[in-house]
């Protein structure tokens, strides 16, 4: 089956700084790519939709200038989150469409710790 | 707007126990709904699907039907294995196809048990 990566699985960084998320697909191109929240014991939230050679779309709520995202080719999509705070710990979803088959799938998570 | 409510857990069964997850939901119009499962360490993965009302989804010995009447889509499996440990998302899709935007349920982690 097709297979999406994100990079890093988990990550610690101090208040103020800001980290840098992939997610890539490795065996399909993929012209949307969806990043979604989990917080513990919570539901994933989509928090926007990322399209290559275009801007993203962020849903209501979701602040596009802290969380910046780059979907510069057809194989990766890049989250950043600028500025973090303890707040923003949490673990972060991706997911790539793979038009032929008209299913998402989705990478394995990364967990953000804001320290 | 559209939501998705399912049990919660952890459930611990086991090895050949019956098992349902259950996951109602609220949608404007016609959703499209489905099961993903999500192994340890490993991303979320398409269990099964449906489109319409009455439609019947089943992969790998699990089912579930899109009852409109309910607004509900029941995970089953007769005989659960220990390899079917893992968290189960119950979503829904209000503009039909697996590649729109979802909503999820909270997910429940079930356990079994040889």
């Amino acid at each position: 089956g097709a297979v999406v990566s994100q990079h890093p699985s988990w990550v610690i960084c101090k208040s103020g700084t800001s980290v840098k998320i992939e997610c890539r697909s490795l065996d399909f191109q993929a012209t949307t790519m969806f990043w979604y929240r989990q917080f513990p014991k919570q539901s994933l939230m989509l928090m926007a939709t990322s399209n290559e050679g275009s801007k993203a779309t962020y849903e209501q709520g979701v602040e596009k200038d802290k969380f910046l995202i780059n979907h510069a080719s057809l194989t990766l999509s890049t989250l950043t989150v600028t500025s973090a705070h303890p707040e923003d710990s949490s673990f972060y979803i991706c997911s790539a469409i793979r038009e032929d088959t008209d299913t998402q799938y989705f990478g394995p998570g990364t967990r953000l710790t804001v320290l | 707007g559209n939501s998705v409510t399912q049990m919660e857990g952890p459930v611990t069964l086991s090895e050949e126990a019956f098992l349902t997850i259950n996951c109602t939901y609220t949608a404007t119009g016609y959703p499209s709904l489905f099961w993903y499962v999500q192994y340890p360490g490993e991303g979320l993965q398409l269990l099964l699907k449906a489109t319409k009302a009455d439609d019947k989804g089943s992969n790998k010995g699990f089912e579930a039907t899109y009852r409109k009447e309910t607004t509900s889509f029941h995970l089953e499996k007769g005989s659960v294995q220990v390899s079917d440990s893992a968290v189960y998302f119950c979503a829904l899709s209000d503009r039909g196809g697996g590649s729109e935007k979802l909503v999820f349920g909270k997910g429940m982690k079930l356990t079994v048990n040889p």
